[in-house]
């Protein structure tokens, strides 16, 4: 069953815009991750943030975290071309020992 | 270079003959998973393990069985392969949460692409 689900399922941009990403879940959670795909590889995690946290920063990702109203965003300030990817949340709401991914966002960033 | 990997990468096969996926992490992580990622449905998970010995179902399990028998390998069995279970496998390792959720970031394999005539 799907917990997390990303919006907008695509996004283009030029390089040097800002990307933002949203991410509503339906259940309270502990702690909810994003990660990044690269066309048909692994998954690469890109930061946690947990329950009690409002905001987190790791570089040019920016990710904020609404827990009254069961969202998140991702926010990908100055984007280049190499951050063309998919990008997925991750709950660990339904199953305390597991990690449920949303369908993603497909970003792509034209030079 | 810690890391998880999955054999083979590539993998053509006909419906009925028995195939396993093999995984294995370097990193001592005692939690290891599979996934299968199609389109338009996204990750889900088919199998879990918290340890050795400790195997439980994810979401789509049916078709499919795991063994955890060393802690660094996890492989994918499936007995009787449909074309159903044509899709991209991931397996993925990470440190076993004990409280507070899921609280450890997951490292994933390459993929294994599996395609069942």
């Amino acid at each position: 069953s799907q917990q997390g689900e990303e919006d907008p399922q695509a996004l283009s941009i030029q390089e040097g815009e800002n990307a933002t990403m949203n991410c509503s879940y339906k259940t309270s959670i502990n702690n909810l991750q994003w990660y990044r795909q690269n066309s048909g590889r692994g998954l690469v995690h890109l930061i946690l943030i947990r329950s009690n946290e409002r905001e987190k920063h790791s570089g040019r990702l920016r990710v904020t975290l609404d827990t009254s109203k069961k969202s998140s965003s991702l926010l990908i300030t100055a984007s280049r071309a190499a951050d063309t990817a998919s990008y997925f949340c991750a709950t660990d709401a339904e199953r305390y020992s597991t990690l449920t991914f949303g369908k993603g966002t497909m970003l792509l960033v034209s030079p | 270079e810690a890391q998880v990997t999955q054999n083979p990468r590539y993998l053509i096969t006909v419906t009925g003959k028995k195939l396993t996926v093999t995984c294995s992490q370097n990193m001592n992580h005692e939690y290891m998973s599979w996934y299968r990622q199609d389109p338009g449905l996204g990750l889900r998970q088919i199998y879990y393990s918290m340890n050795v010995e400790v195997t439980d179902k994810g979401d789509v399990p049916e078709g499919y069985k795991v063994s955890r028998k060393e802690k660094r390998n996890f492989p994918l069995i499936l007995e009787s392969p449909s074309p159903n279970q044509t899709s991209l496998y991931f397996c993925a390792s990470s440190l076993s949460t004990r409280t507070g959720g899921f609280s450890y970031e997951q490292y994933f394999g390459p993929g294994t692409r599996l395609t069942v005539t």
